[in-house]
This record gives C-alpha cells, sequence and structure tokens, in this order.
C-alpha cells in the first residue's frame, strides 16, 4: 500500500519570502500522480499543483513550484513571494493510476504566513 | 458551474443514532469519492463510485457505514448506531472520469459530524 509522510507538522515564512514544505511517499508503482492541496479553515481541499511522475519536468503554477525527485520518492512544495492568503494546511496526495483512483494523503503541515 | 456541495454543513447527533450525509457532484462527474478527514490528519479513503456502483468500498471501517448513489449523480453516506469515533470531517469529491489528467478531484466543503 502506498503511504505519505509530511514531517513537518507546522511551517512558518514572512511574507514575501520563500518556503519549502516537505513530502516523502512510499510506492512499488512506476506511474503515478502527485498533488499539493492547500485546505484553509473553510474545509475545502484546493488543489495546488500536480505532477505526472513520468515526467521529469518539476511542475510549476505562478509561485508555487515543486521538487520532484522520483528515485527518492520525495515531493516537496516551494512557495515564493508568501502572502497571507498562502496560510492554510497543505496536503501531499498520492494517486494511482487505473483502478479507483483514490488519493493518500499525507497528514498534513499547517503554514502560517506573517506579516 | 456550480461545484461539489454537500448538506448538512454541520450534524450533531447522539451516540447511538442513524444519520445521512449528502453529496452533490458536479453536473456530468461520473467518478464520486467519499473520504473521512479526523482531527489533525489528513482525509481518508472510503469509497468510490463509479456511475451508480460502487467500485471500490474497501476504506469503509465497518458495516455500519454505507454509500448510495442511486443515480450516478447525488450520493448519499449513511452511518447507522453512530459512536464517538465517528466524529470528523466527512469530505466527498467528484472527478469527470477516472482517467489521467480528466480525473483531477474536485472537493467539497466537507460534513463536520460531531458524535456527543
Amino acid at each position: 500500500a502506498q503511504t505519505v509522510t509530511q514531517s513537518q507538522p507546522e511551517m512558518s515564512v514572512q511574507e514575501a519570502e520563500t518556503v519549502t514544505l516537505s513530502c516523502t511517499y512510499d510506492t512499488s508503482e512506476s506511474d503515478y500522480y502527485l498533488f499539493w492541496y492547500k485546505q484553509p479553515p473553510s474545509r475545502q481541499m484546493i488543489l495546488v499543483i500536480r505532477q505526472e511522475a513520468y515526467k521529469q519536468q518539476n511542475a510549476t503554477e505562478n509561485r508555487f513550484s515543486v521538487n520532484f525527485q522520483k528515485a527518492a520518492k520525495s515531493f516537496s512544495l516551494k512557495i515564493s513571494d508568501s502572502q497571507l492568503g498562502d496560510a492554510a494546511m497543505y496536503f501531499c496526495a498520492y494517486r494511482t493510476q487505473g483502478g479507483s483512483e483514490k488519493l493518500v494523503f499525507g497528514k498534513g503541515t499547517k503554514l502560517t504566513v506573517n506579516p | 458551474g456550480a461545484g461539489v456541495s454537500q448538506t448538512p454543513s454541520n450534524k450533531v447527533t447522539e451516540k447511538g443514532k442513524y444519520v445521512e450525509l449528502r453529496c452533490d457532484p458536479i453536473s456530468g462527474h461520473t467518478a464520486l469519492y467519499w473520504y473521512r478527514q479526523s482531527l489533525g490528519q489528513g482525509p481518508e479513503f472510503l469509497i468510490y463510485f463509479q456511475g451508480t456502483g460502487a467500485a471500490d468500498d474497501s476504506g469503509l471501517p465497518n458495516d455500519r457505514f454505507f454509500a448510495v448513489r442511486p443515480e450516478g449523480s447525488v450520493s448519499t453516506l449513511k452511518i447507522q448506531r453512530t459512536e464517538r469515533g465517528d466524529s470528523a470531517v466527512y469530505l466527498c469529491a467528484s472527478s469527470l472520469r477516472s482517467s489521467g489528467r480528466r480525473g483531477e478531484q474536485f472537493f467539497g466543503p466537507g460534513t463536520r459530524l460531531t458524535v456527543l
């Protein structure tokens, strides 16, 4: 079974600075997707960024980028120019290809952005 | 278009009671998922529907939990004889199809269930 580990329960960053959230995962599959979701206090899970395992190029979405190291099974999220609105819980998730394609989540990292 | 909606937003019940949680997926989405998020944890998979059928119910914790999706749209998660340990946020997600990029799951705001 796949597992996802987020080793940082909490992180903080100053507004306009850069922060990196860590995620590692375990799988025996070669083809899969990885995601970072943001969950504000409203509880709504919002997709931040996705990475397809067969793509070597790291995904980027505006201020958000990932460092995907397939061999090391590492998938970190970098947030540049942090904004107050970035404060939330961030969850790393793994999705298998085929079958139910359910998401397996880590325990999350609470990000605080200080003005 | 409207996103995934869930009702009620909050539900408080007493131990031993029966509850139903409703999910309205995005129109046209054939795949529907239920997840449970306990305090301080990430969401955990409960059940997956493709159309009307439960294609994967391996995440249901026991036989007190049951879900239906009779017309391939709205889904109801049913919990019998609720226990305090069932207290959690129940999240629903839907996707266009369970394949590739179009398999992106869109989440609803969840139902917070509290069992007293």
